[in-house]
């Protein structure tokens, strides 16, 4: 049974400064999704990873994956207040999806 | 990017009736949707996934007798919670794959429906 594993769940942020959340996952996938969500809403893509050493950036954040230690992180660059959000990553597993518990950004000047 | 849509967004109910939401592919055939359920500040959770004019697949612990799940044609698929109560209370959200609009299995989410069962 595949397991997703986010850390942390909730991130303090001071603006300016830099920080990363880390996906973990325990079985072979072949693609890893990240996703944001403000309060209230539904998901937002942000990023589609498909294979090892995928690298993409939009904006002030950078997601890239692992393969081989199963392993996707999504740095954030010079934190703003617009970044405060719960942030998913989401392992694909046949035709479904499979989520880590998400992390929750709270950014502050 | 491909459009997916909810209605209700929101539905306030009163205990032991039926709700049905619906979900729909606006600019592409899906052949696979997926409905997802999410108590605040949780995850979202698989409840089953449908494909296109057969039965859900429901994941383990979602009874399957009340939330039953219809893909009756390419676009539209509907959840109706039968016989609701307080703790089906929940952000219901569908996403939709398939039919050509992604290449690697992504699956588009709709805007959610908030459900509250009084």
């Amino acid at each position: 049974e595949l397991k997703v594993e986010q850390n942390p769940l909730f991130l303090s942020m001071q603006e300016g400064k830099n920080y990363t959340i880390y996906c973990n996952y325990s079985t072979t996938s072949d693609r890893l999704y990240w996703y944001r969500q403000d309060p209230g809403k539904s998901l937002e893509s942000l990023f589609v990873l498909l294979s090892n050493g995928a690298v993409k950036q939009e904006g002030r954040l950078m997601a890239s994956l692992d393969t081989k230690a199963r392993l996707s992180t999504l740095h954030i660059t010079a934190a703003v207040h617009d970044l405060s959000a719960t942030y998913f990553c989401a392992v694909g597993a046949g035709t479904a999806l499979i989520f880590g518990k998400g992390t929750t950004l709270s950014v502050s000047s | 990017g491909a459009v997916v849509s909810q209605h209700p967004s929101r539905v306030i109910c009163k205990s032991g009736t039926s709700v049905k939401i619906e979900c729909r592919s606006l600019d592409f055939q899906a052949t696979t949707m997926f409905w997802y359920r999410q108590f605040p500040k949780k995850s979202l959770m698989l409840m089953a996934t449908s494909n296109e004019g057969s039965k859900a697949t429901y994941e383990q612990g979602v009874e399957k007798d009340k939330f039953l799940i219809n893909h009756a044609s390419l676009t539209l698929s509907t959840l109706t919670v039968t016989s609701a109560h307080p703790e089906d209370s929940s952000f219901y959200i569908c996403s939709a794959g398939g039919g050509g609009a992604s290449s690697y299995n992504e699956q588009f989410f709709g805007p959610g429906t908030r459900l509250t069962v009084l």
